[in-house]
Formats: C-alpha cells, structure tokens, sequence
C-alpha cells in the first residue's frame, strides 16, 4: 500500500508563473489536508478537501491559491502568479473516511522555490 | 481558536540519555486528540505518538512517552535512551474531533540534536 505521494518533490517557478502540486492520497483515503511549512516555521494549514468538496479553507490565502479534490485522479494545489514569498513546502495529508481518530498520513512534501 | 506552543526552539541531549519536549495547547473543546511529529532532514512528517483526551494513561511508544496533563493543557514528549537517530524538528500537534474541524494545528516546533 504505497503511502501518500505527491510531486514534484521539487518545483522552481519564475516570479508570475504558475505552479502546481499534486497529491495522490493513501489508497482508500477521501480526506486531503494541504499544509504550508516556511523556513523555521511549523506547518500551517491550508485547506481540508473531500472528494469533490472543500470542507474548510479558512487557511488559504484569499487571492491566487486554489485546491481541487476530484472525484478521479489527485488533488491539485494551485498557485497562480507566484511571488517569492510563496516559496515554501507544501504538504499533502490524507486520512480514511470517518475514521477520525486516526492520524494524517503525509506525503514527503513539495518545495516550491521562487525565483 | 486553538493554538498550540512550543516555546523551546532548540534542545540538545547526549547519547543514551534522557531528554523531555514540551508543548501547551489552548482549546475549549473536550474531545481532542494530541500528536507529535518527527521531522528528519528528509521532510517526511512521522507520528511518533497519539494522546487521545478522554483517556487518562499516557501513551507510550517504545522509548517514547508523553506526560498529558489535561487540566494544565500541556503534552509532553519523553525520549529515554536517545539515540543519534532521534535527531530532527520535532512538532506538537492538536485535533479536535469534529468533522469539519479535523485539521490539525501545529506548534512551532523544536530542532533536537543529539551528541554523540
């Protein structure tokens, strides 16, 4: 059972491009988690996704960041018109349905560098 | 809002001793679930251990333990017998047990180093 994987693991865009990082949850997972980590920082959360469905973005910055979670295929973090202070690592979690006391399985992260 | 606090950024620990993390939390919930989290240099977060609130023993894992004080709202990591391996950030975390709510919230975190 391959374990949370997302990719790249490392992504350099140009000030004002576009990046996008995926995450292929767990097998048999519908929750997604996206978490930013700044240098020296914990991680922050960003948005909790089911599949098809945002369930809390109340960490996602309000302007030129974007989640999909859909029902084939991996959930996408996307990051339009980037800016260097959005160079960071970006963790995926995923976690089975209902199973609320378990734990977040993460990915090994992506590190989104701006130059 | 939940917050959780790590208020030691850095720790050191000779080999084979024993070393002790704190971490505080703020919540108004009751049911509630504490973490901490390994960060070795290669990025990948792993559960060293799960506290669940309801329940009054600390948990234990191997050479790993927590002291919960849920009236101090404070959550602990004991590392006994530390080894050079045990080296990395390490990050307490909280999870309300609500559907809607189930993201977790992250400390600062504490970089251990380990002498040999």
């Amino acid at each position: 059972n391959a374990g949370v994987m997302q990719n790249p693991r490392h992504l350099v865009r140009r000030r004002g491009q576009e990046a996008r990082l995926r995450c292929s949850p767990m097998k048999g997972h519908s929750h997604v988690y996206w978490y930013r980590q700044l240098p020296e920082e914990g991680l922050k959360f960003m948005v909790y996704l089911q599949k098809e469905n945002i369930i809390d973005e109340s960490g996602m910055p309000k302007e030129r960041f974007s989640a999909e979670f859909p029902k084939e295929g991996p959930s996408i973090l996307r990051i339009q018109q980037v800016v260097r202070g959005d160079s960071a690592a970006y963790f995926c979690a995923s976690s089975p349905q209902g199973a609320l006391s378990t734990e977040a399985f993460f990915g090994q992260g992506t590190r989104l560098t701006v130059v | 809002a939940q917050t959780v606090t790590q208020s030691q950024p850095e720790m050191s620990v000779q080999e084979a001793e024993t070393v002790t993390l704190s971490c505080t939390y703020d919540t108004s919930e009751s049911d509630y679930y504490l973490f901490w989290y390994k960060q070795p240099p290669s990025r990948q977060m792993i559960l060293v251990i799960r506290q669940e609130a309801y329940k009054q023993q600390n948990a234990t894992e191997n050479r790993f333990s927590v002291n919960f004080q849920k009236a101090a709202k404070s959550f602990s990591l004991k590392i006994s017998d530390s080894q050079l391996g045990d080296a990395a950030m390490y990050f307490c975390a909280y999870r309300v047990y609500t559907g809607a709510n189930s993201k977790l919230t992250f400390g600062k975190g504490i970089t251990l180093s380990v002498r040999p």
